[in-house]
């Protein structure tokens, strides 16, 4: 089973800053399948980047993901209110499809 | 726009049985993979099963595994998740979503909240 380690576990920022969220893979993960879902409080997840690095439809530009082997990172540009969440990343090339712990983002 | 509704959730004693539902509408459904995920309270998303688009393979995790089966009905519109021989431990939000595919999981639905408590 391939492991997902994501840090930090907790992200406290101001609206505007920048965020690295990053995901470590206990063994290589082909960057074809590998993803990014955000989860706001209360709601279903929601797909933000598969293949690594290609967002999803209706994703904003401001949402970046990038890395290959066993790292990986998503990176939010500048954070709207709407973006304090939690991040989950997935490895799908394998089962079982492991999802990370989650990252969360706060309001500092 | 394509929309996933999920039923069937409910309170079950340990050891009991139920069956979830899932209501595909907006897509060719037949041409889609579709898993279970769940998500016990306060914690993280753990995949718990996966269906090929023709329903002639599964894969399933194996904390579930001997007690979970997926399957579909294509002309239906429908997924199934059915789950027997319930744990505390099996309490969550299980979602159901489209693929994973090369689009990872793409669609997911609102949830329904399962409960196994005495």
């Amino acid at each position: 089973e391939i492991v997902l380690t994501q840090s930090p576990g907790t992200l406290s920022l101001a609206p505007g800053a920048r965020a690295t969220l990053s995901c470590r893979a206990s063994q290589s993960v082909n960057t074809i399948y590998f993803a990014w879902y955000q989860q706001r409080r209360g709601q279903s997840p929601r797909l933000l980047i598969y293949s690594s690095s290609t967002r999803a439809t209706g994703i904003p530009d401001r949402f970046s993901g990038s890395g290959s082997g066993t790292d990986f990172t998503l990176t939010i540009s500048r954070l709207e209110p709407e973006d304090f969440a939690v991040y989950y990343c997935q490895q799908y090339a394998e089962s079982p499809y492991t999802f990370g712990q989650g990252t969360k983002v706060e309001i500092k | 726009e394509v929309r996933l509704v999920e039923s069937g959730g409910g309170l079950v004693q340990p050891g009991g049985s139920l069956r979830l539902s899932c209501a595909a509408s907006g897509t060719t459904f037949s041409s889609d993979a579709m898993s279970w995920v769940r998500q016990a309270p306060g914690k993280g998303l753990e995949w718990v099963s996966r269906i090929t688009n023709s329903g002639a393979s599964t894969f399933v995790a194996e904390s579930v595994k001997g007690r979970f089966t997926i399957f579909r009905d294509n002309p239906k519109n429908m997924l199934y998740l059915q789950m027997n021989s319930l744990k505390a431990e099996d309490t969550a939000i299980y979602f159901c979503a489209r693929g994973p595919s090369f689009h990872a999981m793409d669609v997911w639905g609102q949830g329904t909240t399962v409960t196994v408590s005495s």
